[in-house]
């Protein structure tokens, strides 16, 4: 799987977007970028992914660049409960496993 | 709740011991994941099993066996327990293998060695 790079801290004011970096510049074509964040000790959570379209669910946007070396995962309104590590994981498509790296550590602040 | 159940929470053994950790995947999964998460070495895929037969093995000790039963729960049996065992294992289910399905992710059980 293609190597990650994100900062490994960001502040967001409470109500603010939270973008969100990635940067995946040997990422091939069958792969697929993945967002999950883990709040203090829970399990992972599953936010959403895409291949090279930009993707919208109810939790979060994720913008991938058209030469998809990177990638921008947008909280439109963020709140106090998104104080989290968030992980940008890069995964073929005939893969199962999850590769975590450091992921940023997002606080929100009031 | 993800519908991913793990017990115990939490388990407090000395080291030399011999646990085992369950899980119960989501409703109509077939494929489970276990992952290791401690401080030095972030959270580390072990093993998947998917129907029953094991799928992917990666960073799991020798130590360390896993089984997937014909109802689809798993456990996690860790042997000769070491401090450094000491750690959150998470368990993950999703409905197929090989398939890009999110993965589900349990609460951990929260495992120390003393």
């Amino acid at each position: 799987d293609a190597k990650t790079t994100q900062p490994p801290s960001m502040d967001c004011a409470e109500g603010r977007a939270a973008n969100l970096p990635c940067n995946h510049s040997t990422i091939s074509g069958n792969e697929y970028v993945y967002w999950y964040r883990q709040i203090h000790s829970q399990g992972p959570q599953y936010i959403i992914h895409g291949l090279k379209n930009n993707e919208t669910n109810e939790m979060a946007s994720l913008i991938i660049t058209e030469d998809r070396k990177s990638s921008t995962l947008i909280l439109p309104h963020a709140t106090l409960r998104d104080t989290a590590v968030y992980y940008c994981i890069v995964r073929e498509t005939s893969g199962s496993r999850l590769t975590f790296g450091e992921g940023t550590q997002l606080t929100v602040n009031p | 709740d993800s519908g991913v159940t793990q017990t115990p929470k939490h388990l407090i053994t000395a080291t030399g011991q011999r646990v085992t950790l369950r899980c119960s995947p989501r409703s109509g999964d077939l494929s489970v994941y276990w992952y290791q998460q401690s401080l030095d070495q972030g959270l580390q895929f072990l093993i998947q099993y998917y129907n029953g037969e094991e799928r992917a093995k990666g960073n799991i000790l020798e130590r360390f066996s896993a089984q997937q039963f014909p109802d689809l729960h798993s456990e996690l049996n860790l042997s000769s327990l070491e401090l450094g065992d000491s750690a959150l294992y998470f368990c993950a289910s999703s409905v197929e293998d090989r398939r890009l399905y999110e993965q589900y992710f349990g609460p951990g059980t929260r495992l120390t060695v003393t």
